[in-house]
């Protein structure tokens, strides 16, 4: 049973590039939400896809956009990186409905120098 | 503003001893409270618990929420090295319709042989 699978592990790009980032759900998840964890600190929500659309955003700039794909899997992008954006992305998937809680992938560690 | 809050942040114990992680929270829409358990990368779930004063119990840990005071407690029991990590609460809730987890900043436990 595949959990959530999310690549690459780790990423090194330099201030103003753009990275795509992936994420494939857990089986039988239609529900993809992407969270950004700076070192020491709990996940920061940054948005959740549900049927290809945009459901819900946290309180992170338009850099940070998103896709979900027909087959739900899901990218995260973001444009004009920061050093402040370094951290460990970490994409959760679920049932819509929530019922029986969120599934995590080990993350990408985006280090931006 | 929606808010989770962990205490303590950081907490060295030996084995055999008995832990207790709190959690507070204010979060609009209350949906579920979670806790995690977070080794190296990927958060592994733990509890579930959206009923007020029910015990859930998985071996040595146990969890209980209290909906009235707005906070939830973790215990383990019988602590071993292999319990060392970061805890992280979590609340399912937020504005918007959707679910989404809002995360206090994690207890990090140290059990020392």
């Amino acid at each position: 049973d595949a959990g959530v699978t999310q690549s690459p592990t780790h990423l090194i790009k330099t201030r103003g590039q753009q990275v795509t980032l992936r994420c494939s759900p857990k089986s039988g998840h239609d529900t993809v939400s992407w969270y950004q964890q700076a070192l020491g600190q709990g996940p920061q929500f940054i948005f959740q896809y549900y049927e290809e659309e945009e459901r819900q955003r946290g309180n992170f700039p338009d850099r940070f956009s998103g896709h979900q794909f027909p087959n739900y899997s899901s990218e995260l992008n973001v444009n004009a990186l920061l050093l402040g954006d370094s951290a460990l992305y970490l994409c959760a998937s679920s049932f819509h409905r929530a019922l029986y809680g969120y599934t995590f992938g080990s993350g990408t560690r985006l280090t931006v120098v | 503003e929606d808010k989770v809050v962990q205490s303590p942040l950081s907490l060295v114990v030996h084995e055999g001893d008995t832990v207790t992680l709190n959690c507070s929270y204010e979060v609009t829409n209350f949906r579920s409270l979670l806790w995690y358990k977070q080794e190296k990368k990927a958060p592994t779930f733990l509890f579930m618990l959206t009923s007020s004063g029910i015990e859930k119990k998985s071996g040595r840990l146990s969890s209980i929420l209290d909906k009235k005071e707005l906070f939830s407690i973790l215990n383990i029991t019988a602590t071993q090295t292999g319990d060392s990590a970061v805890y992280l609460c979590a609340v399912e809730g937020g504005s918007g319709n959707t679910g989404k987890l809002i995360f206090g900043q994690g207890t990090t436990l140290q059990v020392k042989p």
